[in-house]
């Protein structure tokens, strides 16, 4: 299978700082997604991006397929931003999509 | 609400007991999938649905689990004579080409 990289692991900001975290795949993907998952355990939809650039007020993704890496960039965070962020990826020919571990942030006022 | 659906969202069970789960997924997609989520761990993949075939099971799924979408729409994943390993959140997407994967809310299942 794909193999999904997060990091950092953990993250703790304070409020109104930004930060960026990073996904690094093994293969070449058809689809990748950044997910945020709340304290209740949905995951929630950020971005679907397997290339290119997109911007969602104060979240943006880049993704550079041909490098087999993506960027999630959260701009003047708030307590509300934490939570884990998973990316996830599908590979060419499978329905399956590949999960990292996620990246743990917590935003303090 | 035109999200994807669980249900139960908390099952609590004795160990022994066989439980069912229940997903709807968005109705205009026809791709189904079952994911199991442990603590500190991203979700793994089970099982997946093109409307009613099921066209790919992960190794996870044992012997125990069995998932079935009879007419394309909801799904149901069984789990027969649980064990304490099979405590997870069992999460449940649908796809579209153009949006990717919609996550319901998961059901958390404890076995004790």
């Amino acid at each position: 299978g794909i193999q999904v990289e997060q990091s950092p692991p953990d993250l703790i900001l304070q409020e109104g700082a930004n930060s960026t975290l990073r996904c690094n795949f093994s293969d070449s993907v058809n689809n990748l997604q950044w997910f945020h998952q709340n304290p209740w355990g949905q995951l929630i939809n950020l971005f679907y991006i397997p290339s290119g650039t997109k911007q969602n007020g104060r979240l943006s993704a880049t993704t550079v397929a041909t490098e087999r890496y993506s960027l999630l960039y959260i701009s003047s965070s708030q307590t509300t931003d934490s939570g884990v962020y998973f990316c996830a990826v599908r590979g060419s020919t499978l329905g399956r999509l590949y999960f990292g571990r996620g990246t743990q942030l917590t935003v303090w006022p | 609400d035109t999200g994807v659906s669980q249900d139960p969202r908390h099952k609590i069970t004795k160990r022994g007991q066989n439980v069912t789960f229940r997903c709807d997924p968005i109705s205009e997609h026809n791709r189904l999938y079952w994911y199991r989520q442990t603590l500190g761990q991203g979700p793994e993949f089970l099982t997946y649905f093109q409307n009613e075939a099921q066209l790919e099971k992960s190794r996870l799924l044992s012997d125990r689990f069995s998932a079935e979408r009879p007419k394309g729409s909801f799904s149901t994943l069984e789990i027969q004579r649980t064990e304490q390993g099979d405590s997870a959140m069992y999460l449940c997407a649908s796809r579209s080409p153009s949006y990717g994967y919609t996550f319901g809310s998961g059901t958390r299942l404890t076995v004790v």
